[in-house]
């Protein structure tokens, strides 16, 4: 399975934009990258996907590299409710495997 | 989307009992998923819970420990059995819609064991 990794934590202002990167070098042409977040005590919630093209949706936006080998979820105008563990993951046949995600902390 | 609905949504419980967690869908789903996460930690994956067949456990889980039941296609049991504080944690569900890249997550449950 691939495995992410992404920095534990960031800080980003109300108001900015908010960029989480991830790397996944071992990804296979077939997986895709998944983004959830989980905020405290709640269930994960699903952000966005893709496989090589960038996507966008009213959530956020996923920059995938060319050699796919990272991407980046980009939170355009982090709010305080942004707050929250953000889960990188490349999806298998079967359930996700988290790993250890980054902790967003939005500061007013 | 689905939506779904665990029971109970905690408890507390003494060690060496067993606690079975329910799992509701409001739709039929082609994949249901069982996770733990234990305090201050990431998810694991426990196991698939297949219909009408025995689950497929992950490293480190096993059957006699993490029985689980799919009798249809909306729902399924965990049960945690002689448990100990090492199995305190929040237990999960999570499903895959047929043709559905998105997988959907259940509240949880919260178990305390003492």
């Amino acid at each position: 399975d691939a495995k992410t990794t992404q920095p534990p934590s960031m800080d980003c202002a109300e108001g900015r934009a908010a960029n989480l990167p991830c790397n996944h070098s071992t990804i296979s042409g077939n997986e895709y990258v998944y983004w959830y977040r989980q905020i405290h005590s709640q269930g994960p919630q699903y952000i966005i996907h893709g496989l090589k093209n960038n996507e966008t949706n009213e959530m956020a936006s996923l920059i995938i590299t060319e050699d796919r080998k990272s991407s980046t979820l980009i939170l355009p105008h982090a709010t305080l409710r942004d707050t929250a563990v953000y889960y990188c993951i490349v999806r298998v046949p079967g359930g996700f495997y988290f790993g250890t995600g980054t902790s967003l902390t939005v500061i007013p | 989307s689905a939506v779904i609905s665990q029971k109970p949504s905690r408890d507390i419980c003494q060690r060496g009992t067993s606690l079975t967690i329910q799992c509701q869908v409001d739709s039929q789903v082609t994949m249901m998923f069982w996770y733990r996460q234990q305090p201050g930690q990431s998810l694991t994956l426990i196991a698939t819970a297949n219909q009408g067949s025995e689950a497929t456990y992950e490293s480190g889980f096993v059957i006699d420990k993490f029985p689980i039941s799919r009798p249809n296609l909306t729902f399924s049991t965990l049960t945690v059995s002689n448990m100990s504080p090492e199995d305190s944690s929040i237990y999960l569900c999570s499903v895959r819609l047929a043709g559905n890249y998105e997988q959907y997550f259940g509240p949880g449950t919260r178990l305390t064991v003492t």
